[in-house]
């Protein structure tokens, strides 16, 4: 199985903060590979697919990158609004997995 | 504009059956995989199984073989989780997804298993 490190697990930021979050995967997986933000009592919302591209409607101060093990989503300058949970997902092979989360807070 | 909507959650008995569905709209449904991903209360996302486009292939977590199973109408444009011998640990709120990259999600439906 594909095991998916997520780091940091949360982090507290201000707004107009640049803010990085990683995912590893245990082998590699190409660039199949998805990023999710979470609002309390809310879906899942895909942010960024195939690694880097950027779901349409996604403001552009979100960016992913990386390919293989290693993957980075970016947020550019925080806004009150991107206070949330942020997951990955690898998709390259069963059994599908998340990354542990991250909780962005307000500083 | 796609549109996912499960049904079928509630409150169940250990060791009981749930049969969740989900109505998708707005996509050639037939074309695509489609997923369940679940959350237990206050926790992460959890893939739950996986079925291939004509039904042909599909997958599941290690902790639901054999107790779950995933299937689809696409004549109907839904998929089914069918789950059997729940557990305490299945309480969750189970989410529909479309394709294996899950790119879109719906409301979800929370099931509860308790005595």
């Amino acid at each position: 199985d594909i095991q998916m490190t997520q780091s940091p697990s949360s982090l507290s930021a201000s707004v107009g903060d640049r803010v990085t979050i990683t995912c590893r995967a245990s082998q590699g997986i190409r660039d199949d590979l998805g990023w999710y933000q979470q609002k309390p009592g809310e879906a899942p919302k895909r942010l960024i697919y195939t690694a880097s591209s950027l779901q349409s409607g996604v403001p552009s101060r979100f960016s992913g990158s990386g390919s293989g093990t290693e993957f980075t989503l970016a947020i550019s300058s925080l806004q009150p609004e991107d206070f949330a949970t942020y997951y990955c997902l690898q998709h390259n092979s069963f059994p599908l997995t998340f990354g542990g989360g991250t909780k962005v807070e307000i500083k | 504009e796609v549109q996912l909507v499960e049904s079928g959650g509630g409150l169940v008995q250990p060791g009981g059956s749930l049969r969740l569905s989900c109505a998708a709209s707005g996509f050639t449904f037939s074309s695509y995989w489609m997923s369940w991903v679940r959350q237990a209360p206050g926790k992460g996302l959890e893939w739950v199984a996986s079925i291939k486009e004509d039904g042909r292939e599909k997958d599941c977590v290690d902790s639901v073989k054999g107790r779950f199973t995933i299937s689809r109408d696409n004549a109907k444009s839904s998929v089914y989780l069918q789950m059997n011998s729940v557990r305490a640990e299945d309480t969750a709120v189970y989410y529909c997804a479309w394709g294996k990259s899950a790119a879109s999600w719906g409301q979800g439906t929370l099931v509860t298993v308790s005595s």
